[in-house]
């Protein structure tokens, strides 16, 4: 299976700045697609951005952009002007191009990064 | 719209015990998922289902069953609850296309004394 890293356990910023978050992944795969998931205190689970591996332009929603570097296998996440809204677990993931016998359209998540946001 | 809805939201099993947790989407996903969250473990794959009548295993399925009777619904089965089972469990639905992203339900949380 695939492995998603994410190093930062716990992040913090300040309102209206900017902070990246930080995911990696292992794969050998040329085609795949990669996923930013919020999940605030209330527990669910928010799609924010996702990247197909085989678009060279960098995916990007309002405040939210990715930087996505496929030689390095590194998909970062950007918030621009951080709103309080934005304190959340982020779980980086990852799914393959292909649905094996193992997982199907399984997404493979990182174990996430908290981020604080002070005001 | 109600998306993917999970029932029950909190549960408290002593071990041994056996339940079901319920799972049902009103978007003809085809793709239906249980996962369970754990601190400082991210999300992890317990069974999966590419389609009625179709389940597999994902990473996680020891004391875990499940089955895939119809289209809408996914249910979820602790056979004999063990301490370890403690955990929130989420289920999640999508298209069977690879760029279909996951919809979550709102969790579970089971706490297994």
């Amino acid at each position: 299976a695939q492995t998603v890293t994410q190093s930062q356990p716990e992040m913090s910023v300040q309102e209206a700045e900017t902070v990246t978050l930080s995911c990696t992944y292992d794969t050998s795969e040329s085609d795949y697609y990669l996923f930013w998931y919020k999940q605030p205190p209330s527990r669910q689970m928010i799609l924010v951005i996702r990247q197909e591996a085989y678009k060279q332009q960098n995916a990007t929603e309002n405040r939210f952009s990715v930087n996505f570097q496929k030689a390095a296998k590194s998909f970062s996440l950007k918030i621009s002007d951080s709103q309080l809204g934005d304190a959340a677990m982020y779980f980086c993931a990852y799914r393959s191009s292909i649905g094996d016998s193992n997982s199907g359209y399984a997404l493979n998540f990182g174990k996430g990064t908290s981020l604080l946001v002070t005001p | 719209n109600a998306g993917v809805t999970q029932t029950p939201k909190f549960q408290v099993l002593k071990t041994g015990q056996s339940m079901t947790l319920q799972c049902a989407q009103d978007m003809n996903h085809e793709y239906m998922s249980w996962y369970r969250q754990d601190p400082g473990m991210g999300l992890r794959l317990i069974h999966y289902s590419v389609g009625a009548g179709i389940t597999d295993q994902g990473e996680v399925p020891n004391g875990y069953n499940v089955s895939r009777s119809t289209t809408e619904d996914f249910p979820l089965r602790l056979l004999s609850a063990a301490p370890s089972q403690t955990s929130v469990y989420f289920c999640a639905s999508s298209y069977g296309r690879n760029n279909s992203p996951l919809h979550f339900g709102n969790g579970t949380r089971l706490t297994v004394t």
